[in-house]
Parts: structure tokens; sequence; C-alpha cells
């Protein structure tokens, strides 16, 4: 059962253009994790968010976790090809050690 | 350089054929984890260890060992493989199971025919 539901899978967009990428789940997470993983290698970590409503930002990246810790985005401002890759969520589920991920979401940045 | 290590980065075998996959950290990591991923799937939790012998299942572990004898390795056992374990293979480590941050080897693509 896919406890992380990701969104969109695929992302197609131009350079300079923003966008969003959801991670929603029924579940409540003690944190929340974006890694981004390049062809033929593992992921590489992003950020962790861990209280209700944090916001964090890195550069061009901004990461929020919900209110209710359900739930998190990832918001590229004005995204460049350099951005291109796998971008995965993953939640600790609460109450234990285990890590969940989500599909993953596919961009690719076109010069 | 802090890392994590698995080797072999690539192997194919045969069904029923023993194997195991090693993964190694350099980082003092308490908590250390096997992932398997597939496409479409994303990446799923085979076991996970807590500290040296800790362990505990993830959410796929049938088919599937581990071990956790010393701090920095913990091996993936596949005692009878099967093609459907035909997959790509992450080992990961983190300082404790609540720092959050997990460091990711480079993966093995195991191939079972």
């Amino acid at each position: 059962t896919q406890l992380l539901e990701q969104s969109p899978q695929f992302l197609s967009i131009q350079e300079g253009e923003n966008l969003t990428v959801y991670c929603n789940s029924s579940s409540v997470f003690s944190s929340l994790q974006w890694y981004r993983q390049e062809p033929g290698e593992g992921p590489v970590l992003l950020v962790t968010v861990v209280t209700g409503g944090e916001v964090k930002k890195l550069k061009r990246l901004t990461f929020q976790f919900g209110d209710a810790r359900k739930d998190s985005s990832l918001h590229i401002t004005a995204a460049q090809p350099g951005d291109t890759g796998l971008y995965l969520c993953a939640g600790l589920k609460r109450g234990t050690y285990k890590y969940i991920f989500g599909t993953g979401t596919r961009l690719k940045v076109l010069a | 350089e802090a890392q994590v290590t698995q080797n072999p980065r690539y192997l194919i075998t045969v069904t029923g054929k023993k194997l195991t996959v090693t993964c190694s950290q350099n980082m003092n990591h308490e908590y250390m984890s096997w992932y398997r991923q597939d496409p479409g799937l994303g990446l799923r939790q085979i076991y996970y260890s807590m500290n040296v012998e800790v362990t505990d299942k993830g959410d796929v572990p049938e088919g599937y060992k581990v071990s956790r004898k010393e701090k920095r390795n913990f091996p993936l056992i596949l005692e009878s493989p099967s093609p459907n374990q035909t997959s790509l293979y992450f080992c990961a480590s983190s300082l404790s199971s609540l720092s959050y941050e997990q460091y990711f080897g480079p993966g093995t693509r195991l191939t079972v025919t």
C-alpha cells in the first residue's frame, strides 16, 4: 500500500517557469524529507521538515510541511536545467522507525 | 570521504542461487536500511537496523535477510533469489533513527533470470 502520493508524476517545463510538487498522505509523519535523485545514483537529501506548518527555503526551492503533518509541497521558482531530476518525498511513520517514500516526480527543465 | 558503499554495483544471477549484497558506511551511523526501487513503485524499505544486533522488517521483507554484527556493515542476503527480486537496491544510513537525514549508497542493480 502506497501511503505517500506524489503529484505530478512527470513535469516538463521551460527554463524560468515556476512549479510545485505535492506529497500527500492520510497518515501522520514524524518528519518528512525531500530528496533528489540523478540517473545511476542514490537519492541525495535536500531538506527535512519536522514541525507542522514549517517552511524551509533552499535558494530557489521552498518546502512546506502541512499543519497536520500529513502532506508537504516543494515549490521551485524560476526553474533551471540543472533542476532536472527525480524528486522524492519520504516520511518517517509516526511511532515507528520506518520510512515511506513517494513514487517520485520526474522533472525536466528545458533550456 | 564520508560515504556509503555497496558491492557489487551490478549483478546478474539465476533463480535460487544465494547471494549477498554488502553495504558499509564510514560515518559511525547507528541507523542503516535497505530499499528496493522499482518503476512506478518508488523506493520501498526492506529491512532496517537501529543499531548493532537490532534489526526489523520494513514494508517488503519477504525473501530477504539481513544481519548487523558490526556497526559499519549491513549486508542484504537473498537465500533463494527469484525473478520478482530483480530490482535496483539501495543501502542507506543515518546518524540515528531520529536524525532523519539518510545518506544513500550508489545502488546495486540486480537481475535474476
